[in-house]
């Protein structure tokens, strides 16, 4: 089945700790995505990658970092320097080519003890 | 800068009934627009998505209209069941915006068996 992996599902981390979040696709689009969701709020972008080693800063890039070193993947890491980490993060891919149809993760919630 | 609202933010109504979900957008010139579905914890599924040139989409129970001159697009669901409790999320994407899209912060939607 095609689709878009998110791990970890949950994942907890002391202040001043870096995490990973990984994201694989296997539906072959060149584009992906990531985005922030707190509680009552729209989604917010973070990062996003329109091909293989080549990413852009969205709306609020401050305290995170991406890689596409491979068109299936594209980690996030939110870093220490992340004043308020605690969310719910999605990722997503576009297929650009056909349809223009965005493709989400289930999704990682990030808290931060 | 895009803007995209939707109005209610929250919606309660009785099993069996239809109903309108409604999205406004600033910016006429969009590439297309996408209504999602989000169910507590989890990622956004796509229901429909309507290009600039087209002036509806159906799936099912669901119907999607886009009028681009008054910045206006709503979901209609009929014969709600209470499966269709949720929260729903419309996205634009702009013309010029390349492939950034745009969401609104949601209707949450309760049907009451």
């Amino acid at each position: 089945d095609g689709g878009i992996t998110q791990s970890p599902k949950y994942l907890f981390r002391k202040e001043g700790q870096n995490v990973t979040l990984s994201c694989e696709q296997n539906l072959n689009h060149d584009a992906m995505y990531w985005y922030r969701q707190d509680p009552g709020q729209g989604l917010r972008l973070i990062y996003y990658s329109q091909i293989v080693n080549d990413f852009q800063k969205g709306d609020i890039a401050e305290g995170y970092s991406v890689s596409r070193e491979k068109k299936e993947s594209f980690p996030l890491t939110v870093t220490s320097a992340q004043k308020n980490p605690t969310a719910f993060y999605l990722c997503a891919s576009l297929d650009r080519v056909n349809t223009g149809e965005l493709f989400f993760g289930e999704g990682s919630r990030l808290t931060v003890l | 800068k895009q803007e995209v609202t939707q109005i209610p933010a929250a919606l309660s109504v009785p099993e069996g009934e239809n109903l309108v979900l409604n999205c406004s957008f600033t910016d006429s010139a969009i590439y297309n627009l996408q209504w999602f579905r989000q169910d507590p914890g989890k990622g956004l599924t796509s229901l429909l998505l309507i290009q600039s040139s087209q002036r509806e989409q159906t799936s099912g129970r669901l119907n999607a209209s886009l009028d681009k001159s008054s910045g206006r697009s709503t979901l209609y669901i009929a014969a709600s069941q209470p499966g269709d409790s949720a929260t729903y999320l419309c996205a634009v994407t702009r013309e010029t915006s390349g492939s950034r899209l745009t969401f609104g912060e949601g209707t949450q939607l309760t049907v009451n068996p």
